[in-house]
């Protein structure tokens, strides 16, 4: 079965940093992408960044670039996202979500959230 | 950026059909997928590359995609069918997912 599980969530105040973590489990974690979405209070779903299969690749939407870092570490089968200089804005559900592994083009798992509050 | 627009609600009784649609620029050429969100749940994927189910979705649920207009068609809606649901795609010119914002299906 897979599963996904999201960790490090909370309170952090307007500038500050925050780690979130994902531990994946039920399927061979290295040979997919993974990624972060977000889901703000009341509002939809937002794709963060997502990170390649060994690690060499990643990508961000504007929003987040150059504040947030996705990573993994495949020996542990986790991936993790590094947010800094956190807005008001980022409050939000993070979840994690695996990539579909023929086209990459949408999630097929998704963890059952984090949730982060900037206050 | 590419834009995907959705009904905000739709309204349907047990036992009829909904039908949500997700319109977007020649959406026809891009694979969709659907999601459904229930009330403090993760999504969880109904129909991707447009029209497959993945195993544990019932037949129900169908998706197609045409011109400017993806479609996901629920039949005999059931009580259970209510949450949000959310179309995406994979824009290729960023490089980046891009979700609708959403309809909530409400079982009258």
């Amino acid at each position: 079965e897979v599963r996904l599980v999201e960790s490090g969530g909370g309170l952090v105040q307007p500038g500050g940093s925050l780690r979130l973590s994902c531990a994946a489990s039920g399927f061979s974690f290295s040979e997919y992408w993974m990624a972060w979405v977000r889901q703000a209070p009341g509002k939809g779903l937002e794709w963060l960044a997502n990170v390649k299969r060994d690690g060499s690749e990643d990508k961000y939407v504007d929003s987040v670039k150059g504040r947030f870092v996705i990573s993994r570490d495949n020996g542990n089968n986790s991936v993790s996202l590094q947010m800094n200089s956190l807005r008001d804005e980022d409050t939000a559900v993070y979840y994690c979500a695996r990539a579909d592994s023929v086209a990459v083009e949408y999630f097929d798992f998704w963890g059952q959230g984090v949730l982060v509050a900037v206050s | 950026s590419y834009v995907l627009t959705q009904s905000p609600s739709v309204s349907v009784a047990p036992g009829k059909t909904a039908r949500l649609t997700c319109g977007g620029n020649n959406i026809v050429h891009r694979g969709v997928t659907w999601y459904q969100q229930k009330a403090g749940q993760a999504p969880v994927v109904v129909v991707y590359f447009d029209d497959e189910r993945p195993s544990g979705i019932p037949a129900r649920f169908s998706g197609s995609n045409a011109g400017s207009t993806a479609t996901l068609t629920i039949r005999r809606v059931e009580a259970g069918d209510e949450a949000d649901y959310f179309c995406q795609v994979w824009d290729r010119r960023t490089d980046s997912y891009v979700f609708g914002s959403g309809t909530t299906v409400t079982v009258l």
